[in-house]
């Protein structure tokens, strides 16, 4: 299984502040046909996940332009230019390059400071 | 707007099946395009993939899970559908159905079911 592993497991900052989040894959995620089949989700608390992006760098539609995406290979950053307190939540990246198994990293939590 | 709705007991005996079906609105089952997939959420875990399907395809399986799931498609009735055998407490979690593109696997959600394994 290709295993994701994101850092840090929790994440403190201030309104209006930047946030980042590491991805790191155990084997490169580059497909033949090009793509690195990344993918970031946020799930808010009592929600299910919803995806902000796909292909490391593409936003999903109405995901906020504070997202970003960034990486090849086997690392990879999402990065929030200015955290809002709609944010708060937990943050998944996954690789859906190899299957099966499909696999996530274990989550960052990402809360006010 | 594709919707996402996943039903089926709450509530399952151990070594029982846990079944449940995943009904798709907004957008069509039909298409190969996109694989159908269950996921679940351990309580205040991570995300665990348990497979999927495509419409005409070869359903593939988290080997973790090969041997006790099935997950089928029903193209006329717009569900697919998930039956793991042999359940344990360790089963218990929020199990979601999502859709995804081919290279991407995974992009829209339901809203999940919790589903807890007990005597």
């Amino acid at each position: 299984d290709v295993v994701m592993t994101q850092s840090p497991l929790s994440l403190s900052v201030t309104l209006g502040q930047p946030a980042s989040f590491s991805c790191r894959s155990s084997q490169s995620l580059l497909y033949s046909d090009g793509n690195s089949y990344l993918s970031w989700f946020q799930q808010r608390p009592g929600q299910s996940p919803r995806r902000l992006l796909y292909k490391a760098s593409n936003r999903d539609s109405g995901v906020p332009d504070r997202f970003s995406g960034s990486g090849s290979g086997t690392d990879f950053t999402l990065t929030i230019s200015g955290v809002e307190a709609e944010d708060v939540g937990i943050y998944y990246c996954m690789q859906g390059t190899y299957w099966a198994p499909v696999t996530f990293g274990q989550g960052t939590r990402l809360e006010i400071k | 707007q594709l919707q996402l709705q996943e039903s089926g007991p709450g509530l399952v005996k151990p070594s029982q099946t846990l079944s449940l079906t995943c009904t798709v609105s907004g957008g069509s089952i039909n298409s190969d395009n996109y694989y159908w997939s269950w996921i679940r959420q351990h309580p205040e875990k991570g995300l665990e993939w348990i497979g999927h399907i495509s419409y005409s395809g070869t359903p593939s399986y988290n080997p973790s899970l090969k041997s006790r799931v099935s997950i089928s498609i029903d193209t006329s009735k717009t569900h697919f559908s998930l039956e793991l055998n042999s359940v344990t407490a360790a089963d218990t979690a929020v199990y979601y159905c999502a859709r995804g593109s081919i290279g991407s696997k995974v992009d829209s959600w339901g809203q999940g079911t919790l589903v807890t394994v007990s005597s």
